[in-house]
């Protein structure tokens, strides 16, 4: 069938660098924002979540950023493995509405 | 592990052809969702639902439609399968509380239509 959108940008990395994938959002109401991470085949998986009372937030090996004044989240990832590689996602929401995801990014490790 | 259910996980079917992909959670989530994605592309909103009767078409146009009898099942259906409706198909839901919340997805459905 006929695609549908856009094909997803790609952050090409070595194994043990240090990785950022940045994720524009339009909504101002805006207050909660998750990242996923989307391996081939499967459906996207929770990563990280932050609010928009926070600026910035961390977990295992990831770090979320929030910058409310320029609308944009990125995501870190530490000494990036070759599990890393997958399609990492950006949504976000309006208290109560629906979630709305950003357009990805593929992220390629290499050995 | 997410308690949301896709059933079939890989379907092939004539055009023509009525099909029902079903997503069933046991999560008692109120939000479910049905996203459309072509391989290496883009998630799109094609259905959403706020709980039971309640449907609500996305951000993109499709020729699918949806049914929310139950808070736990979110079925949809293509009346005609053609083969631009070749994709894969992942469902979603999510708990409606006043502050947001993840939505845990399925494994999906990729539908081949030839």
């Amino acid at each position: 069938g006929e695609s549908v959108g856009l094909h997803l940008p790609t952050l090409s990395v070595q194994e043990g660098d240090n990785s950022i994938i940045n994720c524009a959002y339009s909504n101002s109401a805006s207050d909660y924002f998750i990242w996923y991470k989307q391996e081939s085949g499967k459906g996207p998986q929770f990563i990280i979540d932050i609010r928009s009372n926070m600026d910035k937030r961390q977990g295992q090996r990831v770090t979320v950023l929030l910058n409310k004044t320029v609308k944009h989240l990125s995501l870190q990832i530490a000494a990036t493995q070759p599990g890393d590689s997958a399609v990492y996602f950006c949504a976000e929401t309006p208290t109560g509405n629906m979630l709305t995801f950003g357009g990805g990014t593929r992220l390629m490790v290499k050995p | 592990e997410a308690d949301i259910y896709q059933t079939p996980r890989y379907l092939v079917i004539g055009t023509g052809k009525k099909i029902t992909l079903e997503c069933s959670q046991t999560m008692g989530h109120d939000k479910m969702y049905w996203y459309q994605q072509d391989p290496g592309m883009e998630l799109h909103l094609i259905h959403y639902s706020y709980g039971v009767n309640s449907t609500e078409k996305g951000d993109l146009s499709s020729e699918s439609t949806v049914s929310r009898i139950r808070t736990e099942h979110f079925p949809l259906t293509l009346e005609s399968a053609r083969p631009s409706h070749t994709s894969q198909y992942l469902c979603a839901s999510s708990a409606g509380t006043a502050r947001g919340t993840e939505a845990f997805f399925g494994q999906g459905t990729r539908l081949t239509v030839v």
